[in-house]
């Protein structure tokens, strides 16, 4: 069973700056199956990346994605007000699939 | 326009059962694999379940083995959550989500809170 440790826990920036997370697994990751999911309060999950770095449809290339193997990382260039959010990687690579408990970017 | 719509959040004694239901449209049912996704208030999320497209497989966490039971009626594009001997950490927001290729989840229901109390 892979675990996804995720970090930060919490992220405090302002709007325009550069956020990086860290989402690394206990085990490789098959295909590089690897997504990013962006969460705000009362709302489900909205999808982000998948297979590690491709934009799900409509998302702003703003957020981009990349790694390999057991260590990945969400990107977001410039900060927007709207960005601010819990974000959770998730694999599905193999079964459980798994989440990282999440990364809060919060406003400095 | 794809949209999954869930049915009301419960409370339930411990050890009780509960059955969740997913209503899908929008899109071809049929032709994609189904999740359940939960959340216990303030957490993190935790993956439950997967169905196949045709329903003949199923996968659970260890944490539900046993207890829950995934389902669908591709006649009616619905997607279920058989939950028995539920416990008080079963208490959570259950989301229904629809996979988009190989199991990364590119829509979700708006979630139904099942707390589990006496």
């Amino acid at each position: 069973e892979i675990v996804l440790t995720q970090s930060p826990g919490t992220l405090s920036l302002s709007p325009g700056e550069r956020a990086t997370l860290s989402c690394r697994a206990s085990q490789s990751v098959a295909s590089s199956y690897l997504a990013w999911y962006q969460q705000k309060p009362g709302q489900a999950p909205r999808l982000l990346i998948y297979s590690t770095s491709t934009r799900a449809t409509g998302i702003p290339d703003r957020f981009s994605g990349s790694g390999s193997g057991t260590d990945f990382t969400l990107t977001i260039s410039r900060l927007e007000p709207e960005d601010f959010a819990v974000y959770y990687c998730q694999q599905y690579g193999s079964l459980p699939q798994a989440f990282g408990q999440g990364t809060k970017v919060e406003i400095k | 326009e794809v949209q999954l719509v869930q049915s009301g959040g419960v409370v339930v004694q411990p050890g009780g059962s509960l059955r969740l239901s997913c209503a899908a449209s929008g899109f071809t049912f049929n032709d994609y694999h189904m999740h359940w996704v939960r959340q216990p208030p303030g957490k993190g999320l935790e993956w439950v379940s997967l169905i196949s497209a045709d329903g003949g497989d199923t996968h659970y966490a260890d944490s539900v083995k046993g207890r829950f039971t995934i389902s669908r009626d591709n006649s009616k594009s619905s997607l279920f959550l058989q939950m028995n001997s539920l416990r008080t950490e079963d208490t959570a927001f259950y989301y229904c989500a629809k996979e988009l290729w190989s199991g990364e989840l590119d829509s979700w229901g708006q979630g139904t809170l099942v707390t589990v109390s006496s």
